[in-house]
């Protein structure tokens, strides 16, 4: 496969499960990011990952969990969600930090 | 705070014409990196083009240009010969390092 993807495309959960989204880049970048889409707002960075290092967390409640074991791959846990967090979640990759991203299709995720 | 600004949620053309996407942003930073990136309907996001704050010359990638007024903080996109592959969601995006931010959109239709 080339370029970011992500699975699952769908995801259903209840409030109480506990679910992982994954994200890889076949496209050799050091820097990997979830952002939260929402149906007419603006895309939401939430994590920013440089060579496996976090170095962003916009102010993203504890119940989203990232993990990132190296450069290709990278995960989002989600434990004890509310409704609101459902949403279109997207992963990105980008080579330098001035270098545009690259986007997955997205896994679009429904708490119920 | 940087915030980035599409005045218009949705936008129309006929085909084979031309379309102008508005955006704005504000910060206080001289050296930035501007984007203007696509999602079609099936979600992915790709990128259309790019500007460099520090470059005076418009980037343009074949029918898609940019305006770039860097004192007026505005970085409008022009689609000449519109298609109908351009109906999407289009996304202004502004990029400081790890501070990216993406406008609301702009639905764009193309009437054939």
């Amino acid at each position: 496969e080339t370029g970011v993807t992500q699975t699952p495309r769908h995801l259903v959960m209840g409030m109480t499960n506990k679910k992982s989204l994954k994200c890889e880049q076949h496209l050799g970048h050091n820097a990997m990011y979830w952002y939260k889409q929402s149906a007419k707002k603006p895309l939401e960075l939430m994590f920013v990952y440089n060579f496996k290092e976090q170095t962003e967390n916009n102010s993203v409640p504890s119940r989203f969990s990232p993990e990132c074991p190296n450069s290709s791959h990278l995960f989002l846990h989600l434990h004890t969600l509310q409704p609101e967090d459902s949403a279109l979640y997207l992963c990105a990759s980008s080579h330098y930090e001035y270098n545009e991203q690259f986007f997955g299709p997205g896994t679009r995720l429904t708490v119920l | 705070a940087q915030t980035v600004t599409q005045s218009q949620p949705e936008m129309s053309v006929q085909e084979a014409e031309t379309v102008t996407l508005s955006c704005t942003y504000d910060t206080s930073e001289s050296d930035y990196y501007l984007f203007w990136y696509k999602q079609p309907p099936s979600r992915q996001m790709i990128l259309v083009i790019r500007q460099e704050a520090y470059k005076q010359q418009n980037a343009t990638e074949n029918r898609f240009s940019v305006n770039f007024q860097k004192a007026a903080k505005s970085f409008s996109l022009k689609i000449s010969d519109s298609q109908l592959g351009d109906a999407a969601m289009y996304f202004c995006a502004y990029r400081r390092t790890n501070d990216m931010r993406f406008g609301a959109g702009t639905r764009l239709t193309v009437k054939p």
